[in-house]
Order: C-alpha cells, then structure tokens, then sequence
C-alpha cells in the first residue's frame, strides 16, 4: 500500500545530541515537504525538496538540514538539539508539477522532546 | 504580510450542520485547501477550491469566494468522528501554501 513513513514517532533527547528524523514514501511523488507544528499553532515549513539532489529552506528559521539523494527517502538532521526544537514534525510528499496547487499526504508525525 | 484567519474553536451537537470560516490574505492565489487533522495524528485532504463556488463533497462541502478572501467548510450530519481540527490553507503566487492555526471543532452527543 502505497504511504508516507515516519520514524520514530516519538523521541525524548537530551540537549546537544545530534538526531535524525527519517521519512520514505513508497508512492513516487517528487515534492516532499517538512513541516514543523506546534499544538494550536499553523505548520511551519522548514524545508522542501522538487525531487532527488534538491533542497530548499522554507520561511521557518532552522537549525536543521536534509538530503534527498533518493526519490522515496528525505531525512531531517538536527546537529545540536535544543529545548527550542521541542515539537511535532511533519513530513509531506505531494506528486504533481513543480509550480502546481498539489495535494499532500502527510505523514503520522514525529513527536521531539529535548531536555 | 500573509495572513489566514480561523476560529481557534467551535462545538457542535451531533447530528447538526457547522461552518467553519476562513479569511485570508496573501500574495496572490493559487487555490484554497481544506484538511482535517484528528488529534495525534496526520492531516488529511477534504477539498481543493480554486474558482468562486461551492464544492461538494459527501457531508462535506467548501465554499469559496475570491474577490472577499473567504471560504468555508460546511459540515453536515455531524459523527462524533468528525471530532478533529480542520484546517485552511492557502496557495499562494509562489505555489506556496500557507497554513491557518487551525479551528478544533468538538461534536457533543
């Protein structure tokens, strides 16, 4: 069945480690997005790929990095977490156009805790 | 700046009819989309709107009106099911999307 995965769904880490959220989608979409939600808050993109060897930061400031070096396959990398990373990250695919109102599926989320 | 603006919460009694409200303003249009998100969990897609009009989908429908920046989602029949957030978001010039806060909707027996 063609999905969007997350791992691990959820994540308490102490401050300094380096972490890395994975997501794979096995439907083949080129666009694949990450997403930062905060409880009562709007997502927040942090950043998007257009298919494999491109990204793009979003409007959010981070301090987190990603790599898309195969379609299926967008890992996020946070090198020194800190408390102000504490949220719900979501990853998204979407198939479609480069420039085109495409719809996304989201994946169940990846909940991060930093003491 | 842009700007999406929805009810933080709204409740309902199960059974009735809700509209959920959505004004936004951006940088030019690119479609409206409607998700509903059930709490701990991914959202999901209800509707796409790009011309002015009503959408409908099922108990679900979306409504909208460019020349005010203003959509709805009209839930009919209500389950206690449709307990979740439901968000709107806008497509900007840049094909941007741009999220609301999000409206929490509570259905009551």
């Amino acid at each position: 069945e063609a999905d969007i995965y997350q791992t691990p769904r959820y994540l308490v880490i102490g401050t300094g480690k380096k972490i890395t959220l994975e997501c794979s989608q096995t439907m083949g979409h080129d666009k694949m997005y990450w997403y930062q939600q905060d409880p009562g808050m709007e997502l927040h993109l942090i950043h998007y790929s257009y298919g494999v060897n491109s990204t793009e930061k979003g409007d959010l400031s981070s301090e987190s990095t990603v790599s898309r070096i195969r379609t299926e396959h967008f890992p996020l990398t946070l090198e020194s977490a800190r408390p102000s990373h504490t949220s719900q990250y979501l990853c998204a695919s979407s198939e479609g156009d480069r420039d085109g109102a495409n719809v996304l599926t989201f994946g169940a989320g990846s909940r991060l805790t930093v003491l | 700046g842009q700007n999406i603006d929805q009810p933080t919460e709204m409740t309902a009694t199960e059974g009735a009819i809700v509209q959920i409200n959505c004004t936004y303003q951006t940088s030019g249009f690119n479609g409206l989309f409607w998700y509903q998100q059930h709490a701990g969990e991914a959202p999901t897609f209800l509707s796409y709107n790009v011309l002015d009009g009503l959408e409908e989908k099922g108990r679900f429908s979306s409504f909208l009106s460019r020349s005010k920046g203003y959509s709805y989602l009209l839930l009919k029949e209500l389950q206690m099911k449709d307990s979740a957030s439901y968000l709107c978001a806008v497509m900007d010039s840049n094909y941007q999307l741009i999220w609301g806060a999000g409206t929490k909707l509570i259905i009551k027996p």
